[in-house]
């Protein structure tokens, strides 16, 4: 149990339909992270909210779109995607400004887009 | 751009000592952490070095060297435990944890 909970688990969605993931946090943490997770590939930062505002927006399509209603609540709203976005979506929380490298994890959700 | 490089894949005894090594390549350079990931489950921190050195936890080391650009993560004692996949992070300023990844290691451990 990391203080990270994603839902849901594992997600299968056609490429017309709309669905989000959730991301909660319990650790009290200011920022919170979407990263994408494909097979032989790096974990790519998606986005980034610090104190509830995005900062950081890594060139990630338009069919992807965070929300991040409060400090411990992150969503991340899919629409029209694409097969290629198949992957494990993780998100992470963090006391931003303390350095040190630390990400805590949710065990992410697995998304398969047919 | 940011390039971090590591093995993809390393195996060891159990009982052993192993190292996995990271270069990289950052606009930007302030940390070197390290995460464990067993699979299907979370990333997990293990380590950061913020300065040059080695830092230990335990059976797990880190070293940063950053003239070199170059870390290394060190594990000692090897459990069938530790069988799971070792990414280098680099945090690219000061207080952000905005981390870029490499690949990953995977590290298989054998009887």
């Amino acid at each position: 149990e990391t203080g990270v909970t994603q839902t849901p688990r594992h997600l299968v969605m056609g490429m017309t339909n709309k669905k989000s993931l959730k991301c909660e946090q319990h650790l009290g943490h200011n920022a919170m992270y979407w990263y994408k997770q494909s097979a032989k590939k790096p974990l790519e930062l998606m986005f980034v909210y610090s104190l509830e505002e995005r900062v950081e927006n890594n060139s990630v399509p338009s069919r992807f779109s965070p929300e991040c209603p409060n400090s411990s609540h992150l969503f991340l709203h899919l629409h029209t995607l694409q097969p290629e976005d198949s992957a494990l979506y993780l998100c992470a929380s963090s006391q931003e400004a303390s350095g040190g490298g630390e990400l805590f994890f949710g065990e992410g959700s697995r998304l398969t887009v047919l | 751009g940011q390039s971090l490089e590591q093995p993809s894949e390393v195996t060891a005894v159990e009982g052993a000592i192993v190292q996995i090594n990271c270069t990289y390549q950052t606009s930007g350079f302030y940390g070197l952490s390290w995460y464990q990931q067993h699979d299907g489950g979370a990333p997990t921190f293990l380590s950061y070095n913020g300065l040059d050195g080695l830092e230990e936890t335990g059976r797990f080391s880190s070293f940063l060297s950053r003239s070199d650009s170059y870390g290394y993560l060190l594990l000692q004692e090897l459990q069938m435990k530790d069988s799971a996949s070792y990414f280098c992070a680099v945090s690219p300023r000061v207080g952000a944890n905005n981390l870029f990844f490499g690949t990953g290691t995977r590290l298989t451990v054998i009887p």
